[in-house]
């Protein structure tokens, strides 16, 4: 149990459409993170939030938004959903600054896009 | 570019044997190094995080050496039950000003035969 629950676990959209998924972090951490992990693959990293601001991203177009709230609960956007957004969505918590830095998962969001 | 790779891709062993499980990586200057299992379609279950001041880290049947200055990290596992069946991934965390820029690699799928 690592106190990281997303929202919600499986959802089913068509291309073009847009999707909303969450994140509750674990409760004192201060930093959330956003991966994207297709079938066999690693998990790739998609942004991060640190006090409500993105202060990191990766190689991911701007379609892909997100928002850090003031509980440090978070939200992933996707707009103009394709075939190959179809993946497992992660987010991951942690203390960056007066902690170790440990990564923190939640189970996870399966997103299929017809 | 930090490159992370795991070697190898899957394996199989019988109940009761060690094994060891390797990561690699491009980068030196990392942060942290933290290994993960995940059990299929489910989130990423933190097994063991190493600070870059740190060389090994224990739990149980775990041990995770890093060895910075060869990019390498290994994961031992004594005495393996099926439960153990999973993948493993290893994360490569770099810390630029308080961001987290996290590096997986594609995981190792270990099954332990009964």
């Amino acid at each position: 149990e690592t106190g990281v629950t997303q929202s919600p676990t499986h959802l089913i959209k068509t291309r073009g459409q847009q999707v909303t998924l969450r994140c509750s972090s674990q409760s004192g951490h201060n930093t959330v993170s956003w991966y994207q992990q297709a079938l066999g693959q690693g998990p790739q990293f998609i942004f991060q939030y640190y006090r409500e601001e993105e202060n990191g991203r990766g190689n991911f177009p701007p379609r892909f938004s997100g928002l850090q709230f003031p509980n440090y609960s978070s939200e992933l956007n996707v707009n103009a959903l394709e075939l190959d957004d179809s993946a497992l969505y992660l987010c991951a918590s942690s203390l960056v600054g007066l902690g170790t830095g440990e990564l923190f998962f939640g189970e996870g969001s399966r997103l299929t896009v017809l | 570019k930090q490159e992370v790779t795991q070697i190898p891709a899957a394996l199989s062993v019988p109940e009761g044997e060690n094994l060891v499980l390797n990561c690699s990586f491009t980068d030196s200057a990392i942060y942290n190094l933290q290994w993960f299992r995940q059990d299929p379609g489910k989130g990423l279950t933190s097994l063991l995080l190493i600070q870059s001041s740190q060389r090994e880290q224990t739990s149980g049947r775990l041990n995770a050496s890093l060895d910075k200055s060869s990019g390498r990290s290994t994961l031992y596992i004594a005495a393996s039950q099926p439960g153990d069946s999973a993948t493993y991934l290893c994360a490569v965390i770099l810390n630029s000003g308080g961001y987290q820029k996290v590096t997986f690699g594609t995981g190792t799928k270990l099954q332990v035969i009964p």
